[in-house]
């Protein structure tokens, strides 16, 4: 049980290139989120998939797109890359929302992102 | 103003010392907390849920006052493992809205 891997782990892209960034989970888990990590600010929602099939923008969406490719996997594009996406980004996922709204989050290791 | 706030630190506390670490939210439809640790160039994990009648996890304690929109970690007999940065985590009623504190750095020395 792997739980939440991601790849690359590490990537150095060129201002204006494009890569995407992959993301499964084994947890048979209904949703799952793209966020991204910078110094001294918690994390920010990029994208967030609610359940198969169904993708939301979420607090920082501009330059990224995003793909729902079924259950387990869930993708971050990025189709021209800034300087100002350089960051550590991590995908989670979580079942989905129940009763008082207690949903847990469990994060894959992270992708570290740098754009020169 | 941010919508959830720590006090970034860092805590430098001995072995076995009791530290505390405190949050604020600003929205007043957040329903559900947490508190995740996160390890230098790791990803977060979930160390505890935050209940309303407050809950313990053998040395930790969290509590939640909505009245204040405050919720608190208390860490007794420090140990050298616990350092790692402690992050509050909110979920806001009605949608997929989570919000991530920027953490509060902890670091237990020998």
């Amino acid at each position: 049980n792997a739980g939440v891997t991601q790849t690359p782990k590490f990537q150095v892209l060129k201002t204006g290139q494009s890569m995407t960034l992959q993301c499964a989970q084994d947890m048979n888990h209904n949703s799952m989120y793209w966020y991204r990590q910078d110094p001294g600010m918690g994390l920010r929602l990029i994208y967030y998939s609610a359940s198969e099939g169904t993708t939301d923008k979420g607090e920082v969406p501009n330059g990224y797109n995003v793909s729902r490719l079924n259950k387990r996997e869930f993708s971050l594009r990025l189709e021209s890359a800034a300087p100002s996406q350089t960051s550590v980004y991590f995908c989670a996922s979580s079942e989905a929302w129940r009763g008082a709204g207690r949903r847990e989050q469990y994060f894959g290791p992270g992708t570290r992102l740098t754009v020169t | 103003r941010k919508e959830v706030e720590q006090d970034p630190g860092p805590f430098n506390v001995p072995e076995g010392a009791t530290v505390a670490f405190n949050c604020t939210y600003s929205n007043s439809a957040s329903q559900s907390f947490f508190w995740y640790r996160q390890d230098c160039r790791k990803e977060p994990k979930l160390l505890m849920s935050v209940y309303s009648s407050g809950n313990e996890d053998g040395r930790f304690t969290a509590q939640l006052n909505r009245a204040s929109q405050y919720i608190s970690l208390l860490i007794r007999d420090s140990k050298l493992s616990d350092s790692a940065t402690y992050l509050c985590v909110v979920n806001v009623a009605g949608g997929f809205k989570t919000i991530f504190g920027a953490g509060t750095r902890l670091f237990v020395k020998a």
